[in-house]
C-alpha cells in the first residue's frame, strides 16, 4: 500500500527557533497534502491544504506566516514552524492524496511530536 | 465543521463484534463516507470507505443507511489491537475535516 513518510518523529527545540517537518509520499504522486495538528486527547485539527506548485490554503485562525507550508514537488511537502513557542508544542500530522477525488483513500504520516522549551 | 457525529466512547469484549455508529445527516450526493482509526502517538490509518452500497474488506464492514444519513462500521471480532479512536468523515473534494471520533476500548 501507499506510504507517507514523515520526519522527524519527534523534535525538541528552544523557544524562538524554527522547526521544519517533512512529509514525503514514497510510492505515489501526492497532488494534495493536508497538515493537521493534534493536542492530547483531542481530534485532528486541519491547519492547511496544499496543492503541488501553488500556495497553501490555510484554515481560519491558522497563521500563515508562522506555519509555512511548501509543496514544491509531487512527493514532498514541508511545514516550518517559525519562531516556535511553547504553545506550538503539539503533534503534527501530514496526509497525502492523489488529487482530491472524494473516493480516494488518504494516507497519513506517522506524525511529529514537537516540544518547545 | 465536522459534519459527522459519533459517540465519544464505546467498549467491547474481545472476540465479540463491534458496531460503531456515525450520523451524517447533511451528507451531499458526492460525499464518500470514510473511516479511519488512530492508535496513540500515531497517524490515522485507513479502515474502509463507501458511497451507497455496503462494503467489506479484510479489516471491517461498512453498512450505509439507504438515505445515507448514517453509517455503521462493523468489526466482526474485536481484538486488543483494535483499541483505537475511530473517525468517521465525509470526504469532499477540497478538504477533510475530522470530528471527535469514538474511542473504542476492548476488554480482554
Amino acid at each position: 500500500g501507499a506510504v507517507v513518510s514523515q520526519h522527524p518523529s519527534w523534535v525538541i527545540c528552544k523557544s524562538g527557533t524554527s522547526v521544519k517537518i517533512e512529509c514525503r509520499s514514497l510510492d505515489f504522486q501526492a497532488t494534495t497534502m493536508f497538515w493537521y495538528r493534534q493536542f492530547p486527547k483531542q481530534s485532528l485539527m486541519l491547519m492547511a491544504t496544499s496543492n503541488e506548485g501553488s500556495k497553501a490554503t490555510y484554515e481560519q485562525g491558522v497563521e500563515k506566516d508562522k506555519f509555512l507550508i511548501n509543496h514544491a514537488s509531487l512527493t514532498l511537502s514541508t511545514l516550518t514552524v517559525t519562531s516556535a513557542h511553547p504553545e506550538d508544542s503539539s503533534f503534527y500530522i501530514c496526509s497525502a492524496g492523489t488529487g482530491g477525488r472524494t473516493n480516494e483513500k488518504l494516507f497519513f504520516g506517522s506524525g511529529t511530536q514537537l516540544s518547545v522549551l | 465543521d465536522a459534519k459527522t457525529t459519533q459517540p465519544n466512547s464505546m467498549e467491547s469484549n474481545e472476540e465479540e463484534p463491534v458496531h460503531l455508529p456515525c450520523n451524517h445527516s447533511t451528507i451531499s450526493g458526492t460525499d464518500y463516507i470514510h473511516w479511519y482509526r488512530q492508535l496513540p502517538s500515531q497517524g490515522p490509518e485507513y479502515v474502509i470507505h463507501g458511497l451507497t452500497s455496503n462494503v467489506n474488506n479484510r479489516m471491517a464492514s461498512l453498512a450505509i443507511a439507504e438515505d445515507r444519513k448514517s453509517s455503521t462500521l462493523i468489526l466482526h471480532r474485536a481484538t486488543l489491537r483494535d483499541a483505537a479512536v475511530y473517525y468517521c468523515i465525509l470526504k469532499t473534494y477540497d478538504k477533510v475535516i475530522f470530528g471527535p471520533g469514538t474511542s473504542l476500548s476492548v476488554i480482554p
